[in-house]
């Protein structure tokens, strides 16, 4: 079955930088496009960004310049490189593959990883 | 950006009652919303794309509606299971987004 498993949450200092991953199975990772959505305390879930099955890229303006999205098709694995981490970045971050599209296009998502918690404070 | 807002944010129904849930956005969506379903220490769930369109495996009990800028999720008859948070979501137009979510929880 379609599975998502992301890695590499945790506990960081404001400044400072996490790689979070990914991992697909059970679909053909490189034919579609895959999305991180965020889901902080006491809110509503919010789109991170997307990026294409060849690697373009679009994102949330709140993150910018300082969060990059990347995948290695080989590999079946999608990343998040989260850099000038803030306070407010605190969440749960969930990798979700686009359903209908291979490309960068407004979307929803389905499935979604279990997620992995991301907690910045000093 | 669209900003949905979702209503009632709790909603408190027994077993076997009918649920309905609305979101509302700031302009149109034409017919792009989603709806899911997120339970405690769960991801979330797909359970409708563009207004009315049943995910695989969603039960038939679940059912959208609506069009331009309001829409309802509506359950016919709750099931336990079917006691936790729901979101809506646009793909109209950049950035998306959600609403903040309605808490359906046991009378």
């Amino acid at each position: 079955q379609v599975q998502l498993v992301e890695s590499g949450g945790g506990v960081v200092q404001p400044g400072k930088s996490l790689r979070l991953s990914c991992a697909a199975s059970g679909f053909t990772f490189l034919s579609y496009a895959m999305h991180w959505v965020r889901l902080g305390p006491g809110k509503g879930p919010e789109w991170v960004g997307v990026i294409s099955h060849d690697g373009t890229t679009k994102y949330a303006d709140s993150v910018e310049g300082r969060f990059t999205i990347s995948r290695d098709n080989s590999k079946n694995t999608l990343y998040l490189q989260l850099n000038s981490l803030r306070p407010e970045d605190t969440a749960i971050y969930y990798c979700a593959r686009d359903p209908a599209h291979n490309y960068v296009s407004p979307s929803w998502f389905d499935p979604w990883g279990q997620g992995t918690p991301v907690t910045v404070s000093s | 950006e669209i900003v949905l807002t979702q209503s009632p944010a709790t909603l408190s129904l027994s077993p076997g009652e009918r649920a309905t849930l609305s979101c509302r956005a700031s302009q149109s969506l034409t017919n792009y919303l989603a709806w899911y379903q997120q339970k405690p220490g769960q991801a979330p769930r797909l359970l409708i794309y563009d207004t009315s369109n049943r995910a695989t495996g969603i039960p038939a009990r679940f059912s959208g509606s609506g069009s331009g800028t309001d829409f309802t999720l509506t359950i016919s008859s709750l099931e336990p299971e079917d006691f936790a948070v729901y979101y809506c979501q646009q793909r109209r137009s950049w950035p998306l987004t959600f609403g903040g979510g309605t808490k359906v929880d046991i009378k």
